[in-house]
């Protein structure tokens, strides 16, 4: 049973645009919603991250939204640059005391 | 970077052999994760431990085996390896009764099985 559903698995994206990556979740006491991005060769790294006590949290270019009823949260990269380029994955637990459960991550490639 | 190391980076071995993967950190994090990585199926869970002696298992535990007598040390066992276990393995580590909930991860080993 897949606890974290991520879509697209791939996105390609013009620069200057904007990245979409959704996420919709099952289990109701998740409460810890974090995005990773990992580089080729890398181990994933923390992006952002959110509590569903707000609705959105941004970080520079990076927001995360987030639908608590609908139980989908979504990444969003304004003014997406090359640099942007790796994959995404986005992750739940309860209350970051257990271990992170992993949706199957987006590969983004930002094109010139 | 935070301080974890995992070793080998790279491996090959046999079907049937054994093989230990070592994660070692340097931040005193209460918790220890392993997870595999594949194509097509994201960051799949493996064991993970929450104190020495004190592991569980995770999603994908079948086959692997752990074992971490101190802290800094987190040992993934594959007792006799299988090709289906060629994957790249990521250790993680997090401090959730800390300020920062964060996991941070290694910089993987890639592990073949021929």
């Amino acid at each position: 049973q897949q606890q974290v559903k991520q879509s697209p698995q791939s996105l390609i994206v013009q620069k200057g645009g904007i990245s979409i990556i959704n996420c919709a979740y099952e289990n109701t006491a998740f409460d810890y919603f974090p995005w990773y991005q990992q580089f080729p060769g890398k181990g994933p790294a923390l992006l952002i991250a959110i509590r569903p006590d707000v609705s959105e949290k941004k970080e520079g270019r990076f927001t995360i939204s987030f639908n608590k009823s609908a139980k989908q949260f979504s990444l969003h990269i304004m003014d997406s640059q090359p640099g942007d380029s790796a994959t995404y994955f986005c992750a739940a637990s309860i209350s970051g005391n257990t271990p992170l459960v992993f949706g199957k991550g987006t590969r983004l490639s930002v094109i010139a | 970077d935070a301080g974890i190391t995992q070793s080998p980076r790279h491996k090959v071995t046999e079907t049937g052999t054994p093989v230990t993967l070592r994660c070692h950190q340097t931040e005193n994090h209460r918790y220890m994760y392993w997870y595999r990585q594949d194509p097509g199926h994201g960051l799949r869970l493996i064991h993970y431990s929450y104190g020495v002696k004190d592991t569980d298992k995770g999603e994908v535990s079948d086959g692997y085996s752990v074992s971490r007598s101190k802290t800094e040390d987190f040992l993934l066992t594959l007792e006799s390896a299988t090709s289906s276990q060629t994957s790249v393995y990521f250790c993680a580590i997090s401090d959730p009764g800390g300020m920062n909930t964060e996991a941070f991860f290694g910089q993987g080993t890639r592990l073949t099985v021929v």
